[in-house]
């Protein structure tokens, strides 16, 4: 199986950066995504790494260890709208099936 | 382009009873999943159908659980009987194909067993 480890609670101030880390183990690894899920809301996509390296998409990256089973998701420049859980998951073998972590619940204050 | 729909979004039921979700995946995506996802935890895969075939449903109690895709665009998730630790939100999502890279999540139903 898969374990997933992510911090439960994160509290950033608004202009701020804050990085969010993922730490898994898992055998046959084929991608790392990161979700954005606001309260009562559906998760949606945000990142996806499956090579070594950092991804940047606007104020968002996300980085890969595969070598030390190892993701983080930087955001910069927080809006208060960032308030939302991040949710860190794995993808194993040629499906499309995740594994999802806890969730880290990032609070955003003025 | 309209998004996964799903009904109802929210449904209360007394342990023992049963109940059905529906689920709309996005216009022409063959891959459909449904999660569940416990409050303070992460989305928790059910069953993921290919068309109108199971790929994977490892992680679907099959003793109360049972879900159904028959002409590989709708799909039920069905609960019979209920039990209090049911109580979740349903997720379903949906996506292009095996091997694409964003499932794309309907807005849920949230469970509530009493």
């Amino acid at each position: 199986g898969q374990n997933i480890d992510q911090p439960t609670e994160m509290t950033a101030t608004e202009g701020a950066i804050v990085q969010i880390n993922c730490t898994y183990q898992t055998s046959g690894f084929n991608g790392l995504f990161w979700y954005q899920q606001h309260a009562g809301e559906a998760p949606t996509f945000l990142s996806y790494n499956v090579l070594d390296g950092l991804e940047e998409k606007g104020r968002f990256s996300s980085f890969l260890s595969r070598s030390k089973g190892y993701s983080y998701l930087l955001l910069k420049e927080l809006q208060m709208k960032d308030s939302a859980s991040y949710l860190c998951a794995v993808r194993v073998n040629a499906g499309n099936m995740l594994t999802f972590g806890g969730g880290t619940r990032l609070m955003v204050k003025p | 382009e309209a998004g996964v729909a799903q009904s109802p979004r929210y449904k209360i039921i007394e342990k023992r009873q049963s109940v059905a979700f529906w689920c709309n995946p996005i216009s022409g995506h063959a891959t459909l999943y449904w999660y569940q996802q416990i409050l303070g935890q992460g989305p928790k895969l059910l069953i993921q159908f290919q068309n109108n075939g199971v790929v994977d449903d490892s992680q679907l109690p099959k003793d109360r659980f049972s879900a159904e895709r028959l002409k590989g665009v709708d799909s039920t998730l069905k609960i019979q009987p209920a039990k209090l630790e049911d109580s979740a939100v349903y997720l379903c999502a949906s996506s292009a194909a095996r091997a694409a890279i964003e499932q794309f999540f309907g807005p849920g139903t949230r469970l509530t067993v009493l």
